[in-house]
């Protein structure tokens, strides 16, 4: 079956602009993840939604970091005002349960976010 | 809180040789901990899980795990280094209790030597 699929792969914006990321998660999972891989920096916690739950946001950075997940399924990351400093990849990852004995994360291919 | 510690954020290997990369967590709970793999240019996919039952765990493409609760380590090891073993390999744990937010390592990148 399908797996995770994000959109677009490579993103290039200047400095100031917003950007938006998304993420189609597989079909049925009901926990989705947000990271951000940076350069020898491993994977940072982003944003964590479950099902109807609140989002745990605890992981985003900065006030310009924003995410939602429509009727449980995709989900937009929005970088506002970007900063150079934002420049990473973005990572999503879906998993099919939260509770009990966790189940892997199946992860999409990234988003390769440069700031100019 | 819960984390996790690679030692060596590259460690190069010959081929044909024993692989050990290395990891430490810290949970207050019993963990759940995992090992990913990332090739270039590509996502994470999961090389191997313990959760429970046999500490020594065994994965996809000849690696394993063993789960040492007194040392707090899960090092991943393979017998023979081949070529296409290079990639970036990740350290992840889940506290076993409670929403199950994952903390990842920052990352070892294995290199093979011909």
């Amino acid at each position: 079956g399908a797996g995770v699929s994000q959109s677009p792969s490579n993103k290039v914006t200047e400095k100031g602009k917003d950007v938006e990321l998304r993420c189609d998660p597989i079909s049925g999972h009901t926990a989705l993840y947000w990271y951000r891989q940076s350069l020898g920096q491993g994977l940072e916690f982003l944003i964590y939604f479950q099902g109807n739950s609140a989002p745990d946001k605890s992981g985003l950075p900065s006030d310009r970091f924003s995410a939602e997940r429509t009727g449980g399924s995709v989900s937009t990351l929005t970088i506002q005002r970007t900063q150079q400093e934002d420049s990473a990849v973005y990572l999503c990852a879906s998993s099919s349960r939260t509770s009990g004995i966790p189940r892997e994360q199946y992860f999409g291919p990234g988003t390769r976010l440069t700031v100019t | 809180a819960q984390s996790v510690t690679q030692l060596g954020s590259h460690v190069s290997v010959s081929e044909g040789a024993l692989v050990l990369l290395r990891c430490n967590y810290s949970s207050s709970v019993p963990p759940y901990l995992f090992w990913y793999v990332q090739y270039p240019n590509q996502g994470l996919q999961l090389l191997l899980k313990y959760t429970t039952g046999a500490t020594l765990v065994k994965g996809i493409n000849g690696f394993e795990a063993e789960f040492k609760k007194s040392e707090t380590s899960f090092h991943l090891t393979k017998p023979s280094a081949h070529m296409s073993d290079a990639a970036e390999y990740f350290c992840a744990v889940v506290n076993s209790g409670g929403y199950q937010k994952v903390t990842f390592g920052t990352g070892t990148k294995l290199q093979v030597i011909p």
